[in-house]
């Protein structure tokens, strides 16, 4: 079964900080793929970034960031820099391939992060 | 190049009445997703089509839900008989049929209240 957890439900950090979101996934199969999207009050779900589970190298997309941990099967995002424009939920997800292509998306719970000026 | 769209954004219905909700995909996109997002939850796959099929459905499509993607562009998601539990926003995502390449692209959502 296909399970993204994401333990952090609520951060604060003040402009300009530094923040990690975690995202621990769990899935049997061998081939997948991990995401996350952003979701602003107006609530739009934001595609950020999609990582297949044979590419290991981390990304970097300016302020932005991804760590990704098969040993610990984790997908980590970092905001460098945060502000306030950053505030939103961000939610990590799961699929794997059904066939020859992607199947449903699986997503974790979320975490609500606010960036105070 | 327009996005995923979705109308009505809001609905406010009482308990027992029908809904129907519609979702036009991106213009190239051969696949259409719905799901189902409750207040701090993530969103939960509801159903998917190819083209005007559609190949999978959750448990969670029960059966006073029906969507249908007639000629394989837009699709509607109807709601018979509400309930207040059936409250929630309701997302559709679109994507193009690369294989293992795609990645689905959402709308805004339409969200719906139940009283």
């Amino acid at each position: 079964a296909q399970k993204v957890t994401q333990a952090q439900t609520e951060i604060s950090v003040v402009e300009k900080e530094d923040v990690t979101l975690d995202c621990v996934y769990e899935t049997r199969d061998t081939t997948y793929y991990l995401f996350w999207y952003k979701q602003p009050p107006s609530g739009e779900l934001v595609f950020l970034i999609r990582r297949n589970s044979f590419d290991e190298q981390n990304e970097i997309s300016g302020r932005y960031s991804w760590n990704f941990q098969k040993s610990t099967s984790s997908f980590n995002f970092t905001i460098t820099a945060s502000q306030v424009v950053d505030s939103a939920v961000y939610f990590c997800a799961l699929s794997s391939p059904v066939g020859s292509t992607l199947g449903r998306l699986y997503f974790g719970r979320g975490t609500q992060l606010t960036v105070w000026p | 190049d327009t996005g995923v769209s979705q109308d009505p954004r809001h609905k406010i219905t009482k308990r027992g009445q029908n809904v129907t909700f519609r979702c036009d995909p991106i213009s190239e996109h051969n696949r259409l997703y719905w799901y189902r997002q409750t207040l701090g939850q993530g969103p939960e796959f509801l159903t998917y089509f190819q083209n005007e099929a559609q190949l999978e459905k959750s448990r969670l499509l029960s059966d006073r839900f029906s969507a249908e993607r007639p000629k394989g562009s837009f699709s509607t998601l109807e709601i018979q008989r509400t309930e207040q539990g059936d409250s929630a926003m309701y997302l559709c995502a679109s994507s193009f049929d690369r294989g293992r390449e795609d990645t689905q692209y959402f709308g805004p959502g339409t969200r719906l209240t139940v009283l």
